[in-house]
This record gives C-alpha cells, structure tokens and sequence, in this order.
C-alpha cells in the first residue's frame, strides 16, 4: 500500500525558514516524479513544485521560485520542502504527492503551515 | 500556462440525483485530464484520469468525458459520500501541472 506522511508544518514568522518532509512507502520511490501541491485555508488547490525521480530534474511555480527548494534523498524514501523567506500569502497545506503519467494518484494527508506574526 | 475552468461554482443537488461538472481549457489537453475529489478535512483523492477512465476503487456511478477543450464529470445517483469538492487537473503541457478552481457538490 502506498503511504506518503508530511510532517515539518507549524507556525513562523513572516521571512523565516521551515522544511518539511515527505515520507514515502509501498513503491519504488526512485521511479517516480514527486511534488509538492498546496492549499491556502478556503481556496483551490495549487501546484508548487516537483522533483524528478533521480533529483536531477526540478520544476517550481513562479509563486515560489527562487524561495522554495525541493529534494529527495531516495536512500531514504524521503522528499523535501525547504521554505525560505516565508510570506504571509504562503499560509497553505502542503501535500506531497506521487505522480504517474501526469495524474496525482497518491496524496499524503498534507501539513499546515501557518505564516503570521 | 493552460488555464482551467470549472463551472459550476457550486452545485446543490438532492441524493440520487445526477450531478454533471465541466471543465474547460483554455487550449487543446487532448484527453490528458484528471479529476479529483476532494472532502472536508482530507486530502484531495483521484478519480478519473485520461479524461475518461476510473481510478482503482472509484465506483462506476461516476464517469468521465470529453477531450480537447471541453470535459464532463458525471456522477449518475448521488450518495450521502459524495459530496465533496472536485477539481480537474491538466498534464497536456506541463509544468506547471494547472487545476481548475473545483466546483462544491452541496446537498439541495
């Protein structure tokens, strides 16, 4: 069974730093594109970011480019989210998912982060 | 960026009803689309991709249609479980993977 588990969310301060995590189980992690996908409280769903299966190959949404790096560390079925300069606007849960031929067919249970002073 | 478009806003609907959802695109995805379910407090979950074919597990009352520009998510008879947000998702021409805004399925 596939299982993706974030952890890393909380509460910061506008300009700090979080890194969250994707822990990941039942594939073969290194075979497949991974990404971030993020909620704001209320509204629709956004992508972020993705990794390829390799970590050579990273994509990001103009929204966070240049603030946001993701990784993976396929010796420990694990990917990555490491949030500079945080905003208030980046309030959102974040869902890491697995992607197959484009389509997200597997979706963690997401983690909240919380920007405000 | 392809932009998606979903419509209705929201959809109020009585059980056992059919509820039908569009998507539009704002160029050719030919039937590269998925759709998305979404309850409150959960994870968004997947059940259609390619515009027309059921995930693992989803139940048959729902069904997929369409390519191009124009696509139907068509829930036959609704169940007390399914109402829920959904959301189309392009993969034509990605990145960026772009979702439409979802369309909330109420009771009536």
């Amino acid at each position: 069974e596939v299982q993706l588990v974030e952890s890393g969310g909380g509460v910061v301060q506008p300009g700090g730093s979080l890194r969250l995590s994707c822990a990941a189980s039942g594939f073969t992690f290194d075979d497949y594109v991974m990404l971030w996908v993020r909620q704001a409280p209320g509204k629709g769903l956004e992508w972020v970011c993705l990794i390829s299966g390799d970590g050579g190959s990273t994509y990001y949404a103009d929204s966070v480019k240049g603030q946001f790096t993701i990784s993976r560390d396929n010796s420990k079925n694990s990917l990555y989210l490491q949030m500079n300069n945080l905003r208030t606007e980046d309030t959102a849960f974040y869902y890491c998912a697995k992607e197959t031929q484009g389509r997200l067919d597997h979706w963690g249970q997401g983690t909240l982060v919380t920007v405000s002073s | 960026e392809i932009v998606m478009t979903q419509s209705p806003a929201t959809l109020s609907v009585s059980p056992g009803e059919r509820a039908t959802l569009s998507c539009r695109a704002s160029q050719s995805v030919s039937s590269n689309l998925a759709w998305y379910q979404q309850k409150p407090g959960q994870a968004p979950r997947l059940l259609i991709y390619g515009a027309s074919t059921r995930a693992t597990g989803i139940p048959a009352r729902f069904s997929g249609s369409g390519s191009g520009t124009e696509f139907t998510l068509t829930i036959s008879s609704l169940q007390s479980e399914d109402f829920a947000v959904y959301y189309c998702q392009q993969y034509n021409i990605w990145p960026p993977l772009t979702f439409g805004g979802g369309t909330k399925v109420e009771i009536k």
